[in-house]
């Protein structure tokens, strides 16, 4: 079992509507992140919150917007998706994201999200 | 040239046999190295890790790397058919970020 638990397992919303994918973890990991990932390819970096600042954005569409609401949660809010935006959404968890860190990303079991 | 390369596969290997799993960086400041085993419709779950030149052994799996030629490595001895998955290596790079090649399908056959 990950120690990063992620809700709701599954995920179906259609275009107009807004909705949260949740992210938890307890192993006192100062640094989050959001990953995609599409059927046969690898993830994706989306955004990276670090001691709760959001420190890297990769240039991700403000129809996903991140909140990192203490150290052990992180949120990513939906709105007015696309059908191309179905994919897995990963959210994983690493003890620091400092420079020269060497500490390896927990996963999640992610979110199968599925845009109508 | 791709930041991160690996051979998509599939790979096949009879059961026992040893699995060779192979991949290149482009990125000379990369400080970490990873491999993640997927199965379908799962997560990436953490394989092995390893920060310095040489081989890491960790029961069955031993990672090499060798930051002169931009390489590194994932050997799995007496392959089971359990293994069977896309494994992933992902780079930490200059730029704090973690970087996944495509990955490697590997079928070890019974």
């Amino acid at each position: 079992d990950t120690e990063v638990t992620q809700t709701p397992k599954h995920l179906v919303m259609g275009m107009t509507n807004k909705k949260s994918l949740k992210c938890e973890q307890h192993m006192g990991h100062r640094a989050m992140y959001w990953y995609k990932q599409k059927a046969k390819k690898p993830p994706e970096l989306m955004f990276v919150y670090s001691y709760e600042k959001l420190s890297i954005n990769e240039s991700v569409p403000s129809r996903f917007s991140p909140e990192c609401p203490n150290s052990s949660l992180l949120n990513l809010h939906l709105h007015a998706l696309q059908p191309e935006d179905s994919a897995l959404y990963l959210c994983a968890s690493s003890q620091d994201q400092a420079a020269g860190s060497h500490l390896p990303l927990h996963f999640g079991n992610g979110t199968r999200l599925t845009v109508t | 040239q791709k930041e991160v390369e690996q051979n998509s596969g599939p790979l096949s290997v009879p059961e026992g046999a040893i699995a060779s799993l192979n991949c290149t960086y482009s990125d000379r400041g990369s400080q970490s190295f990873f491999w993640y085993r997927q199965y379908s419709g799962k997560s990436p779950e953490l394989i092995m890790f390893i920060y310095s030149n040489g081989d890491k052994e960790d029961g069955r799996f031993t990672a090499q790397l060798n930051k002169a030629s931009q390489y590194v490595s994932l050997l799995i001895r007496d392959s089971q058919p359990s293994d069977s998955a896309t494994y992933l290596c992902a780079v930490f790079r200059s730029n704090y970020k973690l970087t996944f090649g495509k990955g490697t399908l590997l079928t070890v056959n019974p």
